[in-house]
């Protein structure tokens, strides 16, 4: 089954603590996304890369972070410096081929703090 | 700033009716514009898409009609069915950079 694997599907997380939210992809997509949807404000791009070891602040990276150390890997890391991190999260890939053009999306992991 | 803007927030059609979702941009490096459909608790799947060189697109009951001049597109469904029923969101891709930026979605629900 080709596609995108995201986990946990649900996490809970004490104010003060990191977590890591997986995504891996067996697409053999160069680009990978993190989203963060909140209701109302549709999908908020946090970071993004296009190649290993390289990837790029979107609108919301303050307080995440991310590695990209194999091509089908791009975990999110979620920090104590998120004041508001409660939010559905979405990864997602890319080929960056502009012929191809269709990014595919995870199933999502929801995020509440306690 | 919101660099997709989408309207209405929600919509509620009858059964067999037609749904309609607009959205518009500023950005003429925008090259790209997809549709996706969201169901509750999973990631969002691709409809239905469009290029700028293109001014229709139909797929089944999904219809993207294309307006460069305007900078405009919207999502047209065609006898809507309660299926239907789940939140669609626009975007655009930048032709740089691979950058994909989404509306804010619409709440669709059909009624029986």
């Amino acid at each position: 089954d080709g596609g995108i694997t995201q986990s946990p599907k649900y996490l809970f997380r004490k104010e003060g603590q990191n977590v890591t939210l997986s995504c891996e992809q067996n697409l053999n997509h160069d680009a990978m996304y993190w989203y963060r949807q909140d209701p109302g404000q549709g999908l908020r791009l946090i970071y993004y890369s296009q190649i290993v070891n390289d990837f790029q602040k979107g609108d919301i990276a303050e307080g995440y972070s991310v590695s990209r150390e194999k091509k089908e890997s791009f975990p999110l890391t979620v920090t104590s410096a998120q004041k508001n991190p409660t939010a559905f999260y979405l990864c997602a890939s890319s080929m960056l081929d502009p012929a191809y053009n269709e990014q595919f999306f995870g199933p999502g992991t929801r995020l509440t703090v306690l | 700033q919101q660099q997709v803007k989408q309207s209405p927030q929600s919509l509620i059609v009858q059964k067999g009716g037609i749904s309609i979702i607009n959205c518009a941009y500023e950005n003429t490096a925008f090259d790209y514009f997809p549709w996706y459909q969201q169901f509750p608790g999973k990631g969002p799947a691709l409809l239905i898409a469009i290029r700028p060189d293109v001014s229709e697109k139909k797929e089944g009951r999904f219809t993207i009609s294309f307006n460069k001049s305007a900078k405009q597109f919207s999502l047209h469904i065609m006898d809507s069915q309660p299926g239907d029923s789940a939140t669609y969101f626009c975007a655009a891709r930048r032709n740089t950079g691979n950058q994909f930026y989404f509306g804010t979605g619409t709440s669709l629900t059909v009624i029986p």
